[in-house]
């Protein structure tokens, strides 16, 4: 069972917005502003796509976001496209004894 | 451009050992934490260890403490995971990951990874 708690799918119709949640607890998501979302393709090493709750990495499209409330971190993909189809595995630092947590990864489909 | 390339998977019994590297390119290697993050077949992602840009302070999960021992030679770019006393549910692609600069808990490449099976 993965320290993160996220819906095991998601789905969305091409141009849709789909968000994606991830839940947490007060020793990691609560604690931290340290929570990343990873897109992984079949087969592919994953991406890096959020860092810091709301940052993008260059090259990451303005269409991903992140947010933060509470315990939970979500991850938002507006006008979904086709290669948007992936697995998304959100993450947080857990502090020194657990150190970096992962989601259980939720695989989202465009229709 | 930043390359991070894992070698030394395979097959190996349970109980048995298995030293994988990872070698770095495209970015001044001593200057970042490098990191271990295992896939299990059809699972999530699992953060195995941390190793600082010196070498001197290393990070295990509960799951591999004192089986497991990462490494690194900054002359040469590279980062080890020497594991030992292999277990079957080791079984996973092992990923070699680089630290964000501004965000040390953030993974921003990935090698493509190196399969390690542990069966009889």
């Amino acid at each position: 069972q993965s320290a993160l708690t996220q819906p095991p799918s998601a789905s969305g119709s091409p141009g849709q917005s789909v968000t994606i949640s991830c839940t947490g607890t007060s020793n990691d998501i609560g604690d931290y502003n340290s929570v990343s979302w990873y897109q992984q393709h079949p087969g592919k090493a994953p991406q890096l796509m959020i860092y810091g709750v709301t940052q993008r990495p260059s090259g990451v499209p303005d269409r991903f976001s992140g947010s933060k409330s509470g315990y939970t971190a979500s991850l938002t993909v507006s006008g979904l496209q086709a290669e948007d189809e992936a697995d998304y595995y959100c993450s947080s630092y857990a502090g020194s004894k657990s150190f970096v947590v992962f989601g259980g990864g939720t695989k989202l489909t465009v229709l | 451009e930043v390359q991070l390339l894992e070698s030394g998977g395979g097959l190996v019994q349970p109980g048995g050992s298995l030293t994988i590297s990872c070698a770095a390119s495209g970015f001044t290697f001593n200057s970042y934490a490098m990191n271990w993050v295992r896939q299990a077949p059809g699972k999530g992602l699992e953060w195995v260890s941390t190793i600082n840009y010196s070498g001197d302070t290393t990070y295990y999960a509960d799951s591999v403490k004192g089986r497991f021992t990462i490494s690194r030679d900054n002359s040469k770019n590279t980062v080890f995971l020497q594991m030992n006393n292999l277990r079957v549910e080791d079984t996973a692609i092992y990923y070699c990951a680089k630290v964000h600069f501004t965000s040390p808990r953030t993974y921003d490449s990935w090698g493509q990874g190196t399969p390690v099976t542990v069966s009889s």
